[in-house]
C-alpha cells in the first residue's frame, strides 16, 4: 500500500463547478499536508499548506485534513479553464521526506 | 511564496557527456534540497536529499556514482548526470525546505534528452 493514495483521473468538469480532489493517507505521524499544482512541464506549485486537523480556505480554494479518517481534500470553486492542470496532495512528518500522491489530472471545459 | 530558481529549463546533449543542473533558493536559506525525477503522466520520483555541507542521501535503485549532488551552501544544490544516456533523458525536479517550516517549493523543472 502506497503511503499516500489519490486517484489519477482525468477528471473533466465544466467551467464554474466545484472540483472535489482527494487523497488517503496510511502514516499516522503525517502531521504536514500539502497541495501542489503542476501544469505540464513545469515545476509544481504550492497551493494550500496545512498543519494537523482543519480547514484552510485561500480564494477559491479550500483544503481539509481529516486526521481521523486520514483523508485529505482540496475543493476548488468557480472553477476556470485556468485551474486545468495536475493536481498532487503530498504528506510529511517534521523533517521527513514528502510523500506525493499520483497526482490528479484536472481539465475544465469552457 | 518562495522563490527557487533552477537552469537550465532544457538541455540536449549528446550521449556520454555530463550535464549540470543548478538549484538555487533565491529568498531563503534552504539547509535541505530534494531532487525529483519526473516521466510523463506519472508523479514525483524522489531520487535523493541534499543537506548542506554534508553528502547526500539518495533513494533506493538511484545510482549516486551518475547523479552527483552537491549542496555547498545554503543557497545551491547541483545535480550533475554523468555519462548520460538516452535512459536518462527526463524531467528534473529540484525543491528546497523553507527555512522557517515544513513546507517545500519547486524549481520550474529541467528537461534532459540525451540523444
Amino acid at each position: 500500500q502506497k503511503e499516500v493514495e489519490q486517484d489519477p483521473g482525468p477528471l473533466s468538469v465544466p467551467e464554474g463547478a466545484i472540483v472535489s480532489l482527494n487523497c488517503t493517507y496510511s502514516n499516522s505521524a503525517f502531521q504536514y499536508f500539502m497541495w501542489y499544482r503542476q501544469y505540464s512541464r513545469k515545476g509544481p506549485e504550492l497551493l494550500m499548506y496545512t498543519y494537523s486537523s482543519g480547514n484552510k480556505e485561500d480564494g477559491r480554494f479550500t483544503a481539509q485534513v481529516d486526521k481521523s479518517s486520514k483523508y485529505i481534500s482540496l475543493f476548488i470553486r468557480d472553477s476556470q479553464p485556468s485551474d486545468s492542470a495536475t493536481y498532487l496532495c503530498a504528506s510529511s512528518n517534521q523533517g521527513g521526506k514528502l510523500i506525493f500522491g499520483q497526482g490528479t489530472e484536472l481539465s475544465v471545459k469552457p | 511564496g518562495a522563490v527557487v530558481s533552477q537552469h537550465p529549463s532544457r538541455v540536449i546533449c549528446k550521449s556520454g557527456t555530463s550535464v549540470k543542473i543548478e538549484c538555487r533558493s533565491l529568498d531563503f536559506q534552504a539547509t535541505t534540497m530534494f531532487w525529483y525525477r519526473q516521466f510523463p503522466k506519472q508523479s514525483l520520483m524522489l531520487m535523493a536529499t541534499s543537506n548542506e555541507g554534508s553528502k547526500a542521501t539518495y533513494e533506493q535503485g538511484v545510482e549516486k556514482d551518475k547523479f552527483l549532488i552537491n549542496h555547498a551552501s545554503l543557497t545551491l544544490s547541483t545535480l550533475t548526470v554523468t555519462s548520460a544516456h538516452p535512459e536518462d533523458s527526463s524531467f528534473y525536479i529540484c525543491s528546497a525546505r523553507w527555512d522557517r517550516g515544513e513546507k517545500l517549493f519547486f524549481g520550474s523543472g529541467t528537461q534532459l534528452s540525451v540523444l
